[in-house]
């Protein structure tokens, strides 16, 4: 399945699916981007970053592609399991007045059904 | 488990009241972090500390108050707050850009 985190905040996919979580950022000069899991009753916990001299990581079971043309990034998720429904926030340093700070998405919620 | 750790887990004070948040980290990092993040809503940054220095304050009302005693420690301290103030409160810290949360502070105000 596909999100466009902004436009559709929910994800259902079925155990086993592969899953896509997108992210559209706004500022060109950002030059780094982290994906967040942030479970109920929990605070955002690390997945994967990605710094804009690339264009793809891989961790386990998770890929982050990254297209500065089009200023989008996306998470994979290979083999979803129902350990893996979560809200999915992504963030990217962007430039304050003045200093950088890690501004978030609205988040994508990936509900897995087993 | 984090390694950013919160407390309290809860917390449910009247306007009047004055209570404290508290975090801890012990990986040595030199920034840490308030966000307050409201239901379905991503974290948004109040303030930052960089070796014990507030170096941001994102326009946050005076009521709500850090303070960083120690490398470790981070504290925000509550004073007359508002309803609309209820919400979670992280704590993060980080040496670098990559951020580690706490799994925060679920505060109500009545």
């Amino acid at each position: 399945g596909e999100s466009v985190g902004l436009h559709l905040p929910t994800l259902s996919v079925q155990e086993g699916d592969n899953s896509i979580i997108n992210c559209a950022y706004s500022n060109s000069a950002s030059d780094y981007f982290i994906w967040y899991k942030q479970e109920s009753g929990k605070g955002p916990q690390f997945i994967i970053d990605i710094r804009s001299n690339m264009d793809k990581r891989q961790g386990q079971r998770v890929t982050v592609l990254l297209n500065k043309t089009v200023k989008h990034l996306s998470l994979q998720i290979a083999a979803t399991q129902p350990g893996d429904s979560a809200v999915y926030f992504c963030a990217e340093y962007a430039l304050g007045t003045g200093f950088q700070k890690l501004v978030f998405g609205t988040g994508t919620r990936l509900l897995v059904s087993p | 488990d984090t390694e950013v750790t919160q407390t309290p887990k809860h917390l449910v004070m009247g306007m009047t009241n004055k209570k404290s948040l508290k975090c801890e980290q012990h990986m040595g990092h030199r920034a840490m972090y308030w966000y307050k993040q409201k239901a379905k809503k991503p974290p948004e940054l109040m303030f930052v500390y960089s070796y014990e220095k507030l170096s941001i304050n994102e326009s946050v009302p005076s009521r709500f108050s850090p303070e960083c005693p120690n490398s470790s420690l981070l504290n925000l301290h509550l004073h007359a707050l508002q309803p609309e103030d209820s919400a979670l409160y992280l704590c993060a810290s980080s040496q670098g850009q990559r951020q580690h949360f706490g799994d925060g502070t679920r505060l109500s105000i009545l």
